[in-house]
């Protein structure tokens, strides 16, 4: 079964700093890949997925994100962070018809 | 609105007590799940139907006793739990389950908060 691995469990910047999230997978074969946000009290939300196609995927709230098949990563990067982004951000990976996800990063942005 | 709907929000019980937690979906979706939300650790998968069959049963205790009616409700019972099984519980949907190739995004509820004391 894959795995999914997230580093930097907790990542404290401030507005108007760059952020990347790392996330490596570990399953060999096709792969959709997804970051969900969830926000303080709210509900898991989808940010953006990858299926096939550009590896450089664009999401709502200016994030992206980049699948590098030989490096089995997707990392997640927003250029310029806002306040409003402090959340918890999971990286989720199907693959042979099982998704398994991340542990999270906390991310915390100081205005 | 997330078109998956979790009722309680929020659940106190005692480790004698019997409840249930419901999750309703709105979106036309044939696949439902139970996942485990616990701190610092990864989402878990617990249960997983499709076209209201049991397909995945991950290792879950027999205290989480999972039920579904039809394709748009989804129940987890609970009985005689105990104190780590605290989390916050998430249903989720898709159109899809199964197939190496099913281009299917899972879409969550709000979850419900459990604590058991």
């Amino acid at each position: 079964a894959q795995s999914v691995s997230q580093h930097n469990h907790h990542v404290i910047l401030s507005e108007a700093a760059s952020l990347e999230l790392g996330c490596n997978y570990s399953y060999g074969g096709t792969v959709n890949l997804f970051w969900y946000v969830q926000y303080p009290g709210q509900h898991l939300q989808l940010l953006l997925k990858y299926f096939s196609g550009d590896p450089l995927v664009k999401g709502i709230k200016g994030f992206e994100a980049e699948f590098i098949k030989s490096k089995f990563s997707f990392n997640l990067r927003k250029p310029s962070v806002q306040w409003s982004d402090t959340a918890e951000y999971f990286c989720a990976v199907r693959g042979n018809n099982r998704l398994a996800f991340g542990k999270g990063n906390q991310v915390v942005v100081i205005p | 609105e997330t078109g998956v709907t979790q009722t309680p929000r929020h659940l106190v019980m005692g480790m004698t007590n019997k409840k249930s937690l419901k999750c309703e979906q709105h979106l036309g979706h044939n696949a439902m799940y139970w996942y485990k939300q616990s701190a610092k650790k990864p989402l878990e998968l617990m249960f997983v139907y499709s076209l209201e069959e049991r397909v995945e049963n991950n290792s879950v205790p027999s205290r989480f006793s999972p039920e579904c009616p039809n394709s748009s409700h989804l129940f987890l019972h609970l009985h005689t739990l105990q104190p780590e099984d605290s989390a916050l519980y998430l249903c989720a949907s898709s159109q899809g389950a199964t197939g190496g190739t099913t281009r299917n995004t899972i879409y969550f509820g709000e979850g419900s908060w459990l604590t058991v004391v």
